[in-house]
């Protein structure tokens, strides 16, 4: 899981596994939303989570949402080699504007 | 589409220099973010804009200092670079339903 000030979480699987991330929140939120950066470049949004959504899908990505334990999880099915990369998960209260980023999980897949 | 321009890619310093970072969108978004990303670590916030001519302190922001003259541009200074700093400052535009979009970093080493 990642969350608070713990160091990158690292995760190592082979083509073609299915993959799954955690990730705990402290606060309310209204959305989680789940970025991928990959090697070099800025983080970018992958999906998008609403807190009236229990599970949201996006070709290979489901993402799911438990608002009563504060928690989202990330899913891969039939990984590539391009999906290596970090994996941060955002929260944002109802304010807006301040998005919280997680420390990340970084994803290595082996072809 | 749209695209978050950081200008330098690279950023070499000596300690107690005065530094600035410069970041271009074109895609009409309104609010505008700074993100500093520490090796292995998540992303925290600098500073952040609702509107040109605004400015919102992050949780980071002791140290540096922002302008955001323009709609499409925002700049981040830092005041004094200390020694031995190293890390990645990334600059970001948001949708209205805070949807983040990213440029690729500015590396900052500082001697």
């Amino acid at each position: 899981s990642q969350w608070g000030e713990e160091n990158l979480q690292a995760l190592s699987i082979q083509e073609g596994e299915d993959v799954t991330m955690n990730c705990s929140y402290k606060t309310y939120t209204t959305v989680v939303q789940w970025y991928r950066q990959k090697s070099g470049k800025g983080p970018a949004l992958i999906i998008l989570i609403r807190s009236n959504e229990r599970e949201k899908r996006s070709g290979r990505l489901r993402a799911t949402l438990d608002t009563s334990s504060q928690s989202s999880s990330l899913s891969i099915t039939g990984t590539l080699a391009t999906d290596t990369a970090v994996y941060f998960c955002a929260t944002a209260g109802n304010m807006g504007y301040k998005l919280t980023f997680g420390t990340g999980t970084s994803l290595l897949v082996d072809p | 589409g749209g695209i978050i321009t950081q200008t330098p890619k690279f950023l070499i310093g000596q300690e107690g220099q005065k530094l600035t970072l410069k970041c271009q969108q074109n895609f009409n978004h309104d609010t505008m973010y700074w993100y500093r990303q520490d090796s292995g670590k998540g992303l925290r916030l600098i500073y952040y804009s609702i509107t040109e001519n605004d400015l919102q302190k992050g949780d980071l922001s002791e140290g540096y200092d922002a302008s955001r003259e323009k709609k499409s541009s925002f700049s981040l200074t830092v005041t004094s670079a200390q020694k031995n700093e190293m890390a990645v400052f990334l600059c970001a535009s948001s949708t209205e339903d805070e949807r983040l979009f990213f440029g690729h970093g500015t590396k900052l080493s500082v001697l």
